[in-house]
């Protein structure tokens, strides 16, 4: 099973609402990442997690909270975002103890922040 | 810093025919990994073909192969008998071989929109 999973699919907010972000994926892997895209644009990375501690930080704006509650969970607080913060929010895991480790990603969320 | 160029913007392709997307890349490292990934209208990201630095035979996934060129830091993806499912974004990727235990950062370049056309 090589699937990421992301809920919900599509996002609405106002810019005083507080929402979260969910990534799920059961292929024993240990680095999970969030990515934030624009259209057309590739994606940018925002945080890593491994082995459940963060490890990357991508100098992201605290109103972006990133948990890893467990080793198969990956949630993004979101409180007080702006329009521009309107995207499509991607979520990755890869395993950690390959060096080639390379990245499966989710669906993706499609956030608007009106 | 590592960077990665895809010149090509858009492509066009014809069904069937075989198409080739550019991508360039600038690092002082030598051990590395290069992706390309997918990106359809859907989009969600596909891993479509890696290739380890240290290798230098070239990576093949059915009709999708790359030409590695170390020396040249140059890594391009060759489509081959395209179909109208191809029809995506395509992303070319670096990531260091250094600090794999704590996840890696993937460098993506621009993009290539590829067009199939029936």
């Amino acid at each position: 099973d090589t699937e990421v999973t992301q809920t919900p699919k599509h996002l609405v907010m106002g810019m005083t609402n507080k929402k979260s972000l969910k990534c799920e994926q059961h292929m024993g892997h240990r680095a999970m990442y969030w990515y934030k895209q624009k259209a057309k644009k590739p994606p940018e990375l925002m945080f890593v997690y491994s082995y459940e501690k963060l490890s990357i930080n991508e100098s992201v704006p605290s109103r972006f909270s990133p948990e890893c509650p467990n080793s198969s969970l990956l949630n993004l607080h979101l409180h007080a975002l702006q329009p521009e913060d309107s995207a499509l929010y991607l979520c990755a895991s890869s395993q950690v103890v390959r060096l080639v480790n390379e990245q499966y990603f989710g669906p993706g969320t499609r956030l608007t922040v009106t | 810093a590592q960077t990665v160029t895809q010149s090509q913007p858009e492509m066009s392709v014809q069904e069937a025919e075989t198409v080739t997307l550019s991508c360039t890349y600038d690092t002082s490292e030598s051990d590395y990994y290069l992706f390309w990934y997918k990106q359809p209208p859907s989009r969600q990201m596909i891993l479509v073909i890696r290739q380890e630095a240290y290798k230098q035979q070239n990576a093949t996934e059915n009709r999708f192969s790359v030409n590695f060129q170390k020396a040249a830091k140059s890594f391009s993806l060759k489509i081959s008998d395209s179909q109208l499912g191809d029809a995506a974004m395509y992303f070319c990727a670096y990531r260091s071989a250094r600090g794999y235990n704590q996840g890696g950062k993937l460098i993506f370049g621009q993009g290539t929109e590829l067009s199939v056309k029936p």
